[in-house]
């Protein structure tokens, strides 16, 4: 299993600021993904990022409005860039962990962003 | 690539009768199947997946879902419901060959006394 952790857990920001989330893992895991769930929807994944390599980012997200950076096996921030209330979501990283016969995919406890 | 559909935003039933939450999916191949349960302000939680095997899964909660290939259904179930029950339930699906999961749009589960 993976232990998920992620900073902050919540924030308010003012529109047009930036702020990054960072996500620690109890393990070294080779794959790590973002999620976006905006209030009352589903999960959305935004980009798949592996240590050592650039995102891959999902259609409908971009680089410069979502930089990640994955520095090590065990850690990641994801950074939401000139925030507008559009941007209010919960933002859960998840871990992809080998198992005996798939990789189970474990997440974290979210951090819920409030932009004003 | 591989999509998931939850027909129903919300699904009530009465403490202790049986509830079903329907998930339909599409995927080339094989799927990766998967039920999670979202408290309020509360992360993500696994109840239980399909991998291969059995077409019945049993996990967390006396929850159970089966997978029925012919009709690309993965229904979660429990014979009988709580009210500590009430959630919202997503279903997710992951082909063999993807490393990402699709998540269906959530289900609001109410258990009433």
């Amino acid at each position: 299993s993976a232990v998920i952790s992620q900073k902050p857990s919540r924030d308010i920001c003012q529109r047009g600021t930036s702020l990054t989330i960072q996500c620690q893992v109890d393990s070294q895991v080779t794959m790590m993904f973002w999620y976006r769930q905006q209030p009352g929807q589903s999960l959305t994944l935004i980009a798949t990022a592996n240590q050592g390599s650039e995102a891959t980012y999902e259609s409908g997200f971009v680089i410069d409005k979502f930089p990640i950076s994955r520095p090590n096996l065990t850690f990641s921030t994801l950074t939401v860039s000139n925030m507008s209330p559009e941007d209010s979501s919960i933002y859960l990283c998840s871990v992809e962990v080998g198992g005996v016969s798939y990789n189970e995919q474990f997440f974290g406890p979210g951090t819920r962003l409030t932009v004003l | 690539a591989q999509s998931v559909a939850q027909p129903e935003d919300q699904v009530n039933v009465a403490e202790g009768n049986p509830l079903t939450v329907k998930c339909t999916y599409s995927v080339s191949g094989n799927p990766y199947l998967f039920w999670y349960v979202q408290y309020p302000n509360r992360g993500l939680q696994f109840l239980l997946k399909y991998i291969t095997g059995d077409n019945l899964v049993k996990g967390s909660y006396g929850f159970e879902a089966e997978f029925n290939k012919s009709q690309t259904s993965f229904h979660l179930k429990k014979p009988s419901a709580l009210v500590s029950d009430s959630a919202l339930y997503f279903c997710a699906v992951r082909g063999r060959r993807n490393n990402d999961m699709r998540f269906g749009a959530g289900t609001r589960l109410t258990v009433k006394p």
